[in-house]
Formats: structure tokens, C-alpha cells, sequence
């Protein structure tokens, strides 16, 4: 089944204590994002993906970190967690991102305390 | 820049009747525009999608949009709507030139469906 696999579901965890949200898929997709969503904000994006070694910032960078090594996967990294970044994060894929839209993780449910 | 805009943050309507969730864009050319739709607890599903051509697009589980250049409008309809249609829906839009490959969400519409 064609899907983008996100782990952790749910995650709680303490200020300043580094996790690593992944993300994997399986349709040899080129484009891959990550994002937020906030009540009353939508989604907003965080990092994006073109392809293999090559990452940007989106809207809402800040406190993040992205790799790209390989094809399928496009890791989500918080050095040092803090509670405003307690969220609800999104990973998705495209082919090639300009006109194909998304498909979408199934979320991954952030608390920092 | 690009942007859009989703007016209604909660729609209501019963079981049966028609729907429109209305969405405008604000962008230099014809965007590519987008509807996703988030059912409780699960991530976003594309319902459709606009490039160019056919200004009325058919889109999966009986959507369907209509792009207005005039009023640089995108608005989703049904003719009928299920309970199971309860959901948040998401307009997007996304820039076709000079690399803005970034994506733009509007803040969503909640659909409440009544019985």
C-alpha cells in the first residue's frame, strides 16, 4: 500500500531532551515536507525536501532540523524541545511537488513539558 | 506572495443538504489549487486538485470545485452531504513559477454534519 509512515504517534517528552520524529515512504517520491499544525493556524511548514541531500526551510523553521540521505525517509529532529513547539506534526510526499499534491502521514502528537 | 484565505472556520448543515465551503486565493498568475480533507485523528487526503482547462473539476467521495478567476475563488460543493463528510477541510494553493514550490494552507473549515 502506497503511504507515508510517521513514528511516533503520540510522544511525550521534557524540555531540552533531543527526539528525532521519522518519516518513510514508499512511492519513490521526490518532494517530502514536514509541518505543523496549531489550532486556529492551520498547517505551516517547517522543512521541505526536493530531493536526496537537498533541504530548505519553510515557514517556520526555527528549533528544527531536517536530513535527507536517502529517497524514502526525511527524519524530523528537535535538539533541544521546548513546550512551544508541543504540536501536531504532519509528514508528506509528492512526485515531484509542483502539481501532484500530497500525500500525508498520519500525524505525530508532540507534548514538551 | 501567495495566500488564502478560508472564511468559515465552522460550517453546519444537516444530512442531505447541499454544501459549498468557500476558499480564495491571492496570488500573481493561475495558482495550482488544492482541497484536502482531515477526518478526526488522521492526516490530510486530497480531495482535488486545479492546474488549468476545465474550470469545474471532479474530485473523490462526490466533491467537486469550481475556479473563478474573476472572484480568484475555489470553492468546494456537494450535492448531498453524508454524516461521514464530518471533517476539517483545507484549501491550498501553490505558486507555478520562479521555484515556489512551497505550498500554502488555509486555516481549514469544520464541517458539522446534523442528523
Amino acid at each position: 500500500e502506497a503511504q507515508v509512515t510517521q513514528n511516533p504517534r503520540y510522544l511525550i517528552t521534557v524540555t531540552g531532551k533531543k527526539l528525532t520524529v521519522t518519516c518513510s515512504q514508499n512511492m519513490n517520491h521526490e518532494y517530502m515536507s514536514w509541518y505543523r499544525q496549531d489550532p486556529g493556524l492551520g498547517l505551516r511548514q517547517i522543512y521541505y525536501s526536493m530531493n536526496v541531500e537537498v533541504t530548505d526551510k519553510g515557514d517556520v523553521p526555527e528549533g528544527y532540523k531536517v536530513s535527507r540521505k536517502e529517497k524514502r525517509n526525511f527524519p524530523l529532529i528537535l535538539e533541544s524541545p521546548s513546550p512551544n513547539q508541543t504540536s501536531l506534526y504532519f509528514c508528506a510526499s509528492s512526485l515531484r511537488g509542483i502539481s501532484y499534491g500530497y500525500t500525508f502521514g498520519s500525524g505525530t502528537r508532540l507534548t514538551v513539558v | 506572495a501567495q495566500s488564502v484565505t478560508q472564511p468559515d472556520i465552522h460550517i453546519t448543515v444537516s444530512e442531505g443538504a447541499s454544501l459549498e465551503l468557500r476558499c480564495n486565493y491571492s496570488y500573481g498568475a493561475t495558482p495550482y489549487l488544492f482541497w484536502y480533507v482531515q477526518s478526526p485523528g488522521q492526516g490530510l487526503q486530497l480531495l482535488l486538485k486545479y492546474f488549468s482547462g476545465d474550470t469545474l473539476v471532479q474530485g473523490i467521495k462526490g466533491f467537486e470545485a469550481e475556479f473563478k478567476r474573476s472572484q480568484s475563488s475555489f470553492n468546494l460543493r456537494k450535492p448531498s452531504v453524508h454524516w461521514s463528510d464530518a471533517a476539517e477541510y483545507f484549501c491550498a494553493v501553490q505558486g507555478v513559477s520562479g521555484g515556489s514550490y512551497i505550498p500554502t494552507f488555509g486555516r481549514g473549515t469544520s464541517l458539522i454534519v446534523h442528523p
